[in-house]
């Protein structure tokens, strides 16, 4: 069974730093790539970043270009968003999820998401 | 990255058909067949409904379709059911690498 467990949300100061993650089970990690996608209280989805199966690749939405970086760690199965720089308007629910194929095409599995809270 | 259009909300009566629309441009809807949509129930995750514009992942009911007319995305839910009744997004590749959703829309079955 296909499992995503993120981890790693609390509150933080504007202008701090936090490492999210997410443990992968239930699939062969390595040959997917994978997703961060944020949902703001009472708001919409909103894409954050993207990773390669191998890691080499990533990619990040304009609102965290620069502030935020995703890693895997392969022998662990494990997906890392290190957030940075953090503002306010980065409170959100923060999901891991895997797609269907390819890297955008669609994700068939998240996980039940962790929040952060960004206050002074 | 500006987000895609969808109505704020749509409903239905059970047994009804409806249709969400999901407007974006020729960088993205328009451009790739990667239109996807999500159903989310308050305080859960979201959950693939369609994927490359027409797709329905295993398990999804065939009440749920997906089609695309240029810039233009759409879902339609037949047969509406009470368990229909939730928040719906659509998401687009946007051909720099990067992922665009929808703002989402309320459905509500009457």
């Amino acid at each position: 069974e296909v499992q995503l467990v993120e981890s790693g949300g609390d509150l933080v100061q504007p202008g701090g730093s936090l490492r999210l993650s997410c443990a992968a089970s239930g699939f062969t990690f390595s040959s997917y790539a994978m997703n961060w996608v944020r949902q703001a209280p009472g708001k919409g989805l909103e894409w954050v970043s993207a990773i390669s199966g191998g890691g080499a690749s990533t990619s990040y939405a304009d609102s965290v270009k620069g502030r935020f970086a995703l890693s895997r760690d392969k022998s662990k199965d494990m997906l890392y968003l290190q957030m940075n720089s953090l503002r306010v308007e980065d409170t959100a629910v923060y999901y891991c999820a895997r797609p269907i194929r390819g890297v955008y095409r669609g994700f068939d599995y998240w996980g039940q998401g962790t929040l952060v809270t960004v206050s002074s | 990255q500006s987000a895609l259009t969808q109505p704020a909300s749509v409903s239905g009566s059970p047994g009804q058909s409806i249709t969400i629309s999901c407007t974006g441009t020729s960088s993205d809807v328009g451009g790739y067949n990667y239109v996807s949509w999500y159903q989310q129930h308050p305080g859960k995750a979201p959950k693939l409904m369609i994927y490359d514009v027409s797709n329905r992942p295993s398990g999804v009911s065939n009440r749920f379709s997906g089609s695309k007319s240029d810039n233009t995305a759409s879902l339609t839910i037949s047969g509406l059911q009470a368990e229909d009744e939730a928040d719906y997004y659509c998401s687009s590749y946007t051909g720099s690498n990067t992922l665009v959703f929808g703002g989402g829309t309320k459905l509500t079955v009457l």
